[in-house]
């Protein structure tokens, strides 16, 4: 089965904090997403990557950053959080051409 | 206008019941048409997709495409209590596009013993 993980299920911020979210995959997927949900809106795409070092913006990049260093590690950095990143956050993986495999999401909270 | 609409619900049934889930879109180039379920506290995952226009059946499930009137449709027949979740419908151009999914907001289906 594939099993992709998310570093924390719940967090709590300031506002202004550096915040460093982590997602790992253990399938030797190419493809990796970073995405928010809110309520209402559904998810919206914030960046994904095709290969190590690479990096593609989505709907919605900013005020987030994104590092992949090696091939099962995507990591999603708010360089200074605010209120309005409060959300969902879920990460998920794919070879190409096939469905995207999610984890079970970090819940972060910025006050 | 969002790009996709579905009725956020919630969706209450008593066990047993058909549920009907719905999306609307607006843009004519998708073709491919899924429909993910998320339980509380989980990720996403893929329920069934399809191609186009018509019906694919998988076991209780049956989803509905209708291309010329840009609406989706997903039935749950014999509704269980552990089909309640989160249904998210999504769609793309093409099959499994790697990054150019657009998810409706979800409806949320409680099923009740």
């Amino acid at each position: 089965d594939v099993k992709v993980t998310q570093s924390s299920r719940y967090l709590v911020k300031r506002t202004g904090e550096k915040v460093f979210l982590e997602c790992v995959q253990d399938m030797d997927h190419e493809n990796m997403f970073w995405y928010r949900q809110d309520p209402g809106l559904g998810l919206r795409l914030i960046y994904f990557s095709y290969d190590v070092k690479m990096k593609e913006k989505g709907d919605i990049p900013e005020g987030y950053s994104v590092s992949r260093e090696k091939k099962e590690r995507f990591s999603l950095i708010l360089e200074s959080a605010s209120t309005s990143q409060t959300s969902m956050y879920l990460c998920a993986s794919s070879l190409s051409g096939n469905e995207q495999y999610f984890g079970p999401g970090t819940r972060l909270t910025v006050t | 206008q969002k790009e996709v609409e579905q009725d956020p619900g919630p969706l209450s049934v008593p066990e047993g019941a058909i549920v009907s889930l719905n999306c609307t879109y607006s843009n004519s180039a998708f073709q491919y048409f899924m429909w993910y379920r998320q339980y509380s506290r989980k990720g996403p995952e893929l329920l069934m997709y399809t191609y186009s226009s018509g019906n694919k059946e998988d076991g209780r499930f049956t989803a509905q495409v209708d291309k010329s009137s840009k609406y989706i449709s997903l039935f749950i027949r014999d509704s269980q209590p552990s089909d309640s979740a989160t249904y998210l419908c999504a769609m793309s151009p093409l099959l499994f596009n790697d990054y150019k999914l657009s998810f409706g907001a979800g409806t949320t289906v409680t099923v009740r013993a």
